[in-house]
């Protein structure tokens, strides 16, 4: 079965550059979500989009902004990167109206800022 | 405090043991119940929704109970391929539908 996409899957950055980032959800999914996972810590939801529309922000930082498409792919921008921002970025994708359960989470991104 | 609480282990325990992990979660709000399942440097993979009735997949049973706002987790039979960090999962729908993970339990068997 087709799972959640995401490209690229690793990432080297300088601070104070800029990265994105691309989600590709299971086909029919039409909400995707972000969370950032950090060395030794848990996933921490970042931004969600249903229908193209944000839905529900989490602790996102205002340097980080991100977009769902017509083909509901998602780009998470992130810019003036910090060292801070190293960590591995999850997509997930569910069907339905947010509220709906079972989210499935993509390979991630492993994002590296030197 | 975290919102979701969990024992972070490390379980060791050798092959064919039973192991159980538990969970707690603060926010009476919380709806749906999630166990998922991480391997090292991967993503989360859907291990079992819990239900208030419990739910069994094969070797894996799962149980909540809402009014202590507890969730289990029991393995049987444990296999090598059990081995993985176990996160606990809620769902708070009044504000969208997040994912709040616990910072998960992890396991180790042994042969």
């Amino acid at each position: 079965a087709a799972g959640v996409i995401q490209s690229p899957r690793h990432l080297i950055k300088e601070k104070r550059e800029t990265a994105t980032l691309k989600c590709y959800p299971i086909p029919r999914h039409d909400t995707v979500y972000w969370y950032q996972q950090g060395p030794g810590q848990d996933p921490q939801f970042l931004i969600s989009f249903y229908e193209k529309m944000q839905s529900d922000k989490g602790s996102i930082p205002d340097r980080f902004s991100a977009q769902q498409f017509s083909d509901y792919h998602s780009e998470l921008n992130m810019s003036s990167l910090e060292l801070g921002d190293s960590a591995l970025y999850f997509c997930a994708s569910s069907w339905g109206t947010p509220g709906r359960d079972t989210q499935y989470f993509g390979p991630g991104t492993r994002l590296t800022v030197l | 405090r975290k919102e979701v609480e969990q024992d972070p282990g490390p379980f060791n325990v050798p092959e064919g043991a039973t192991v159980a992990f538990n969970c707690t979660y603060s926010n009476s709000a919380s709806q749906s119940f999630f166990w998922y399942r991480q391997d090292c440097r991967k993503e989360p993979k859907l291990l079992m929704s819990v239900y208030s009735s419990g739910n069994e997949d094969g070797r894996f049973t799962a149980q909540l109970n809402r009014a202590s706002q507890y969730i289990s987790l029991l393995i049987r039979d444990s296999k090598l391929s059990d081995s993985a960090t176990y996160l606990c999962v809620v769902n708070r729908r009044e504000y969208g539908n997040k994912l709040v993970f616990g910072a998960g339990t992890i396991l180790r068997v042994k042969s």
